[in-house]
């Protein structure tokens, strides 16, 4: 099993739509988790750290399930400006060594 | 925020040549930096964590000898790819983490071509 799963996508949607993602992740020790956004041929940026009473971001919401060991974003009220992948990461537990998932890809349209 | 450039932003060269890829923290102090290496429509891998004054830190399968790393100053680390091939040509791009050591600030990346 990966370290960080996700579902590449890509998850094509209209304006105004609302979409989630989900994460998984295999090392229960792991503490900390992101979400970052890396458009085409550029670096990564944070979108928000992941904590465990989740947190939001005006249309960003992050959740966290430790139970499960999966963490989710929902994007509310979709801008064609959001397209980009989405990258989950966890740091290793015990550790601040980054893992990332492979990405997902959201592609907004008009 | 903290900003981490890297240089260069493209490089081609030619089979059997060593490249090297300059990471910076420009308004910070960063012991440690992390590099990657990001395949089309893949995942970034992390190669190794580079730490300042000591040796780095590779992951499984990568050669420590082909990718070579120093971390001299609490703001530079490079990479040098030796000997480079066409199955090196890839996009490396470096991180730091922020003073909590969680989020990481990433290079704008280096976009490496071996002919």
């Amino acid at each position: 099993r990966k370290e960080v799963e996700q579902d590449p996508g890509p998850f094509n949607v209209p304006e105004g739509a609302t979409v989630a993602f989900n994460c998984t992740y295999s090392n229960s020790a792991s503490q900390s988790f992101f979400w970052y956004r890396q458009d085409c041929r550029k670096e990564p940026k944070l979108l928000m750290s992941v904590y465990s009473s989740g947190n939001e971001d005006g249309r960003f919401t992050a959740q966290l399930n430790r139970a499960s060991q999966y963490i989710s974003l929902l994007i509310r009220d979709s801008k064609l400006s959001d397209s980009a992948t989405y990258l989950c990461v966890v740091n290793r537990g015990g550790s601040y060594i980054p893992t990332f998932g492979r990405g997902t890809s959201l592609i907004v349209h008009p | 925020g903290a900003v981490v450039s890297q240089h260069p932003s493209w490089v081609i060269c030619k089979s059997g040549t060593s490249v090297k890829i300059e990471c910076r923290s420009l308004d910070f102090q960063a012991t440690t930096m992390f590099w990657y290496r990001q395949f089309p429509k893949q995942s970034l891998m992390l190669m190794a964590t580079s730490n300042e004054g000591s040796k780095a830190t590779y992951e499984q399968g990568v050669e420590k000898d082909k990718f070579l790393i120093n971390h001299a100053s609490l703001t530079l680390s490079t990479l040098t790819v030796t000997s480079a091939h066409p199955e090196d040509s890839s996009f490396y791009i470096c991180s730091a983490p922020g003073t909590g050591h969680e989020e990481q600030y990433f290079g704008p990346g280096t976009r490496l071509t071996v002919t």
